[in-house]
């Protein structure tokens, strides 16, 4: 079965900080997304790759940005964190041109 | 702009009482619907595939059925194990990346 990590479940950061949240797939997947996930709200895209240093804006961009170097890994930042952005956040991985997700476990992130 | 509507919100049954979990949705041009189950602290595990109207698929006590507007998740005498999130999303044919558009959920709880 294909696994996708993601580092943290738990994280606590200071507002203003830069955060990094990294995901990583192990089943040599183009496609990858982050989405955060709030409560009334469901899930909401911020950004996806298709592919090696390829990204596109989701939803709900602003704020994040990504960064993929290698097929495996993509990575959420958190410029400047700002107490909007605690929420439950989710990766997932798909093959290019497959159907449905398979996602993290999620990472909790409380920006204080 | 696609959209997809659940409900209830929240349900909560008592074992062995069958009911149903409501998705309605509006795409332009479905590509395909899915059903994920969502466990508190988690993330959202992969159910059902669904990718034309009178299609059905049956998972152990789940059973989830497909129409033009809208689809449905039975349960048929759930059990406790069965208490969750479930959540409904769709592929449109014409969104770019093939991405999942997702509704708010239904928390099921399931009492002994």
């Amino acid at each position: 079965d294909v696994k996708v990590t993601q580092s943290s479940r738990y994280l606590v950061k200071r507002t203003g900080e830069k955060v990094f949240l990294e995901c990583v797939q192990d089943m040599d997947h183009e496609n990858m997304f982050w989405y955060r996930q709030d409560p009334g709200l469901g899930l909401r895209l911020i950004y996806f790759s298709y592919d090696v240093k390829m990204k596109e804006k989701g939803d709900i961009p602003e704020g994040y940005s990504v960064s993929r170097e290698k097929k495996e890994r993509f990575s959420l930042i958190l410029e400047s964190a700002s107490t909007n952005q605690t929420s439950m956040y989710l990766c997932a991985s798909r093959k290019g041109g497959g159907w449905g997700y398979t996602f993290g476990s999620g990472t909790r992130l409380t920006v204080v | 702009e696609d959209q997809v509507t659940q409900s209830p919100e929240a349900l909560r049954l008592q074992e062995g009482e069958s009911s149903s979990l409501n998705c309605s949705y509006t795409v332009s041009g479905l590509r395909g619907l899915f059903w994920y189950r969502q466990d508190p602290g988690k993330g959202p595990e992969f159910l059902f595939t669904l990718y034309s109207a009178g299609e059905e698929k049956e998972k152990e006590r789940l059973k989830a059925t497909l129409t033009k507007k809208e689809s449905f998740l039975h349960i048929t005498a759930p059990k406790p194990e069965d208490s969750a999130t479930y959540l409904c999303a769709v592929q449109a044919l014409a969104r770019a990346g093939n991405m999942l558009t997702f509704g708010g959920g239904t928390r099921l709880m399931v009492k002994p």
